[in-house]
């Protein structure tokens, strides 16, 4: 069975610290993906990255880093949390030009 | 800049009857995705349409592509208490699997 794992369920962080959220698929998917979603705002793409070491840009990509490592861990870094940052965090893998699989999502708290 | 909008953006549904549910997209496009989420839930795809005219069916949801244009439906037969949810298509442009999601459908079925 496929499998996207995001490393915490639910996060609270103060304003100014650095945050980590981290993402594992064992599918072995050349794609990862970072999105957040927001009530009334959908889904947006902040980085996405379709090898080791690759980054690309999504369409929001102010105040956040990436890194990939390895191929199954895609890392979402909030270098400096602001409470505008507050939002559930998705993380996605696929093949090439294949369907997204989802994780189970990160609710991050920025107080 | 692709811009992908659903409408309605909430429906709310009678038990049993048929209903229609559309995604505009303003690029060329030849890869479409839908996405179901229940509430506190992540996403799960329902349907991948690759080319013009595709029509894919699973259960009482019937999806179509019109390449031409821009547009896909998303059709409910009968409609059911379990297909309550949120309903997101993405369109996928460029390589990589980049999708750009819409805002989302959230589909409520009363008896």
């Amino acid at each position: 069975d496929v499998k996207v794992t995001q490393s915490s369920r639910y996060l609270v962080k103060r304003t100014g610290e650095k945050v980590f959220l981290e993402c594992v698929q064992d599918m072995d998917h050349e794609n990862m993906f970072w999105y957040r979603q927001d009530p009334g705002l959908g889904l947006r793409l902040i980085y996405f990255s379709y090898d080791v070491k690759m980054k690309e840009k999504g369409d929001i990509p102010e105040g956040y880093s990436v890194s990939r490592e390895k191929k199954e861990r895609f890392s979402l870094i909030l270098e400096s949390a602001s409470t505008n940052q507050t939002s559930m965090y998705l993380c996605a893998s696929s093949l090439q030009d294949e369907k997204l699989f989802f994780g189970s999502g990160t609710q991050l708290s920025v107080l | 800049e692709l811009k992908v909008e659903q409408n309605p953006l909430f429906l709310s549904m009678q038990e049993g009857k048929n209903y229609t549910i559309y995604c505009n997209y303003s690029t060329t496009s030849d890869r479409l995705y839908w996405y179901r989420q229940d509430p506190g839930k992540s996403l799960e795809s329902l349907f991948v349409l690759l080319s013009n005219g595709a029509v894919k069916q699973e259960g009482r949801l019937m999806a179509s592509l019109d390449t031409k244009a821009r547009l896909s439906t998303l059709h409910i037969t009968a409609a059911v208490h379990d297909l309550s949810a949120t309903y997101f298509c993405a369109v996928g442009t460029g390589a990589n699997s980049k999708l750009t999601f819409g805002k989302g459908i959230t589909l409520s079925v009363r008896p």
